[in-house]
């Protein structure tokens, strides 16, 4: 079955940087897209960004184009998000989620804990 | 990037059937359908049903999807104290090329 495990977040003032990490096991990790998506405190779910299996197909929410950064390396069954420009209202728990196909669709069949991302002076 | 509409709350009695609904448009819920998630309070989603309404392994058949038009619909049976939840629908808008989620519905089981 497939494990997913998030690091990488914390307690960042605006403007700094974070880079979160996903460390996929127990299936083929280079066959299927991956999500990162968030939940504010309280909140509904919140679709961040996508990757296709082999990462030539990426797509971002309006809310962190062009400030987010999703990468994967299949080598090391790992996804990443690199999240620069961090504003307050990125403030959420983190989750990575695996499709269930090689592109992005909205099947995202397992999902890991999470991991929490606090913006704050 | 506006996200699909789903009620706030919905409460039902033990035993009773809740159907769930979920309004999107042509280019999500209406051509890509639309999927299920579960999330008790303190854990991470769990998928309930695919886009194309099927289960995955180990989900109730109590559970069930469809779609009618740019609506989709989750209906559970015979309601446990276990179902009571916060239930998200999530579909691929093809013309964004994004995921778009719905704001939740929390099911009360009275």
């Amino acid at each position: 079955e497939a494990h997913l495990v998030e690091s990488g977040g914390g307690l960042v003032q605006p403007g700094r940087s974070l880079r979160l990490s996903c460390a996929a096991s127990g299936f083929a990790f280079d066959d299927y897209a991956m999500h990162w998506v968030r939940q504010a405190p309280g909140k509904g779910l919140e679709w961040v960004s996508g990757i296709s299996w082999n990462s030539g197909s990426i797509g971002y929410a309006d809310s962190v184009k062009g400030r987010f950064t999703i990468s994967r390396d299949n080598a090391k069954n790992s996804l990443y998000l690199q999240m620069n420009s961090l504003r307050p209202e990125d403030t959420a728990l983190y989750y990575c989620a695996k499709d269930s196909g090689y592109e992005t669709t909205a099947d995202l069949d397992y999902w890991g804990q999470g991991t929490l991302v606090a913006v704050s002076s | 990037q506006a996200g699909l509409t789903q009620p706030p709350s919905v409460s039902k009695g033990l035993r009773q059937t809740a159907t769930l609904t979920c309004t999107g448009n042509s280019n999500n819920v209406g051509n890509q359908g639309a999927a299920w998630l579960q999330q008790h309070q303190g854990h991470p989603p769990k998928l309930l049903s695919y886009r194309n309404n099927n289960r995955p392994s180990g989900i109730s058949e109590r559970l069930s999807a469809s779609r009618s038009g740019n609506t989709a619909s989750l209906t559970i049976t015979g309601l446990q104290p276990e179902d009571e939840a916060d239930y998200y629908c999530s579909s691929w808008d093809s013309s964004l090329s994004v995921v778009v989620f719905g704001g939740g519905t929390k099911l009360t089981v009275l």
